[in-house]
């Protein structure tokens, strides 16, 4: 059964700053990976969409890379802002390819 | 472009009262759609999804159903709401994939309904 591990659950930074999030998945038999932003309250955000056969993706001050053979993939920040408060999820199909299986999330707090 | 809605936003129920909670895509064209639950301290939690209308497939046994009576709308029920249905419940849309497997692509997520009951 595929699950999902994000570290750390919480991080705390100064403007500026740049970051890495970590996502782990148990099956390396995944056809992509998707990272997530999520404000309080709200709704999830598509940030980036990495197919099994990319190593990474960019957008904006956002890289995310796939590692599928270790079950890993990270989300780079660079220059971190405050305004990037959020937290981030990732997320990989399941086995059926039905459904997203998601992470707890990284809560991140950028202070000004 | 596409655009997806939930109501209502916030809804606060008594234990023991029925719930309805309703979810529509617009500017796509047979979507898979999806309810996700998201709990305090366990991560989104995927409840149904369905890939066409009246095809409706179930990830969690619970007191809660869904059904989807026109091609963009999902609609989330319950006859008796429990205090553990309390959440955020989530709608979502992916593009429909055909092929020899069904890949979920990009997912794109309502705005959320927070339930508490009481």
């Amino acid at each position: 059964k595929q699950e999902v591990t994000q570290i750390p659950a919480a991080l705390s930074v100064p403007e500026g700053e740049n970051l890495v999030l970590n996502c782990s998945f148990t099956d390396s038999a995944i056809y992509n990976l998707q990272w997530f932003r999520q404000d309080p309250g709200k709704g999830l955000t598509s940030l980036l969409l990495i197919q099994s056969s990319q190593r990474e993706q960019t957008s904006g001050r956002l890289n995310a890379s796939l590692d599928k053979s270790s079950g890993r993939s990270t989300l780079y920040i660079a220059a971190s802002q405050p305004g990037d408060s959020a937290t981030y999820l990732c997320a990989v199909p399941n086995q059926a390819g039905t459904a997203l299986i998601f992470g707890k999330g990284t809560t991140l707090s950028v202070s000004s | 472009s596409q655009t997806i809605h939930q109501w209502p936003a916030t809804l606060v129920q008594p234990v023991g009262s029925p719930l309805s909670l309703e979810c529509t895509v617009e500017g796509t064209s047979n979507p898979n759609l999806y309810w996700y639950r998201q709990a305090a301290g366990r991560g989104l939690q995927l409840l149904f999804y369905s890939v066409g209308i009246g095809q409706i497939s179930s990830e969690v046994p619970q007191n809660l159903s869904a059904s989807r009576p026109q091609d963009r709308q999902f609609i989330l029920s319950s006859k008796k709401l429990l205090l553990s249905d309390s959440g955020f419940y989530l709608c979502a849309w992916s593009p429909l994939r055909t092929g020899l497997t069904r890949l979920v692509g990009e997912q794109y997520f309502g705005p959320g309904t927070r339930l508490t009951v009481t």
